[in-house]
């Protein structure tokens, strides 16, 4: 009965593959997020949905594109891999959107080594 | 740019000794979070405090909210071996709809 599951927990790979990330959150939350988390602990958020719309689009590279299926779901793509890619990347959902702000129900993380 | 920033990066404490840690940000906000990160694992949420809110509870967790200093802090009484983790404070940005999680204060509670 996990709140929220990301699959895989590990992802090791080379430069130039692409690779997915999936996320899914049994909450009945309407908002879904990817962060970026680098190897100072700095939490960076990417990208926000709500209801499958689109409403945060930090600057990100355009090799990483998120797809909402439908409001459970975020999955993560990431085309032609690069060595600073590696981190571990995090979804996370809360109950709505906006200000004030919600508080954030996080997965467990996926940490990605590109090598 | 940043806009939570938590002091001291790294606290080493004694078992039952009580920890405290600042956050502090720059820019009016709506609501303040605490968030707990253990190693390996995701964040977890620990206590909201609102900006008409000065203070709040939540068994051993005490939240204090100075918003004319803009500034909060966590104190985590009779600390536990459980209690090692990272603590991110987050607040809002306003321009975005977003929360901004600050760098951390790494906590580690010695037996």
């Amino acid at each position: 009965d996990t709140a929220v599951s990301q699959t895989p927990k590990y992802l090791v790979t080379q430069m130039g593959n692409d690779k997915s990330i999936k996320c899914e959150q049994n909450l009945g939350h309407d908002t879904m997020y990817w962060y970026k988390q680098d190897s100072k602990k700095f939490l960076k958020i990417m990208f926000s949905y709500n209801n499958k719309e689109l409403i945060i689009n930090e600057t990100v590279p355009n090799r990483f594109s998120p797809k909402s299926p439908d409001k459970a779901h975020l999955n993560l793509h990431i085309n032609s891999l690069e060595l600073g890619d590696s981190a571990v990347y995090f979804c996370a959902s809360s109950q709505g959107t906006g200000l004030p702000s919600y508080e954030q129900y996080f997965g467990p993380g996926t940490r990605l080594t590109v090598t | 740019s940043q806009q939570g920033e938590e002091d001291p990066q790294a606290l080493s404490i004694q078992e039952g000794e009580n920890a405290t840690m600042n956050c502090s940000y720059k820019t009016s906000i709506n609501n303040l979070q605490w968030y707990r990160q253990n190693s390996g694992r995701g964040l977890v949420h620990l206590i909201l405090i609102r900006s008409n809110e000065r203070e709040k509870h939540s068994g051993r967790l005490r939240v204090t909210l100075d918003t004319s200093k803009k500034s909060s802090s966590l104190l985590i009484t009779a600390s536990r071996a459980a209690d090692t983790a990272s603590y991110f404070c987050a607040t809002d940005d306003s321009s975005a709809s977003k929360i901004i999680f600050g760098s951390g204060t790494r906590l580690s509670i010695r037996p």
